[in-house]
């Protein structure tokens, strides 16, 4: 069964930093896309990052918003994908869900499986 | 980057209603578009993805529709549960985006 799980959320204030995690079971992890999404509170769904797998050396793409202060990383010893996020903001306040990529060809989305998410309050 | 214009934000209907959402691309991206549903408190999940592909264990009632900038999601006759925020989003390059979301309330 596949299954992830986020953990790492927490109150942070603005500047400040936190990382994230998701542990993910039920599947070669190696061998899939992983997606950052989160939801900010009583607005919408936002991409955040992607790292490819390991055929593409785990390499990323961020959303703007992302670009320059969160970082996408792997680890293979412990089927994990981090997301450190430096310089936080109020608007980054949010509920972040990492989400395993379903591809078809070249064309992947943010895909079948989904974690539960973890909550992101930036406040001072 | 490829903005999502979805409509209506939100939809008020009784159960066995039929409700209709459309997603307009301000660019031509094909087939990709996956269609996602969120209920508070849970994970999201995808229903319909390359337009009209149906996720394995989603209902029939839901179904999708659509190329190049024009998309739509239907479900066919509203459940119970079905009550919930839908979101589309393109995967045709970077950055991935979502629409605004549409909120399916009970009338």
């Amino acid at each position: 069964e596949v299954q992830l799980v986020e953990s790492g959320g927490a109150l942070v204030q603005p500047g400040g930093s936190l990382r994230l995690s998701c542990v993910a079971s039920g599947f070669a992890f190696s061998d899939h896309y992983m997606d950052w999404v989160r939801h900010v509170p009583g607005k919408g769904l936002e991409w955040v990052g992607r790292s490819r797998d390991h055929s593409k050396s785990y390499t990323t793409e961020y959303a703007a918003s992302a670009k320059g202060r969160f970082t996408i990383s792997r680890d293979e010893s412990t089927n994990s994908v981090h997301l450190q996020m430096s310089n936080l903001k109020t608007e980054d306040t949010a509920v972040y869900f990492c989400a395993r990529v379903h591809c078809i060809g070249v064309y992947c989305y943010s895909g079948e499986y989904w974690g539960q998410g973890t909550l992101v309050t930036v406040s001072s | 980057d490829i903005q999502m214009t979805q409509s209506p934000s939100s939809v008020s209907a009784s159960v066995g209603d039929r409700v209709t959402i459309t997603c307009r691309a301000s660019q031509g991206i094909s087939i990709y578009v996956v269609w996602i549903q969120l209920k508070p408190g849970k994970a999201p999940k995808s229903l319909i993805y390359a337009a009209s592909n149906l996720e394995s264990g989603v209902p029939s009632r839901f179904s999708g529709s659509g190329y190049d900038t024009h998309f739509t999601l239907t479900i066919s006759s509203l459940q119970p549960e079905d009550f919930a925020t839908y979101y589309c989003q393109h995967y045709y390059n970077y950055p991935l985006t979502f629409g605004g979301g549409t909120k399916v309330e009970i009338k």
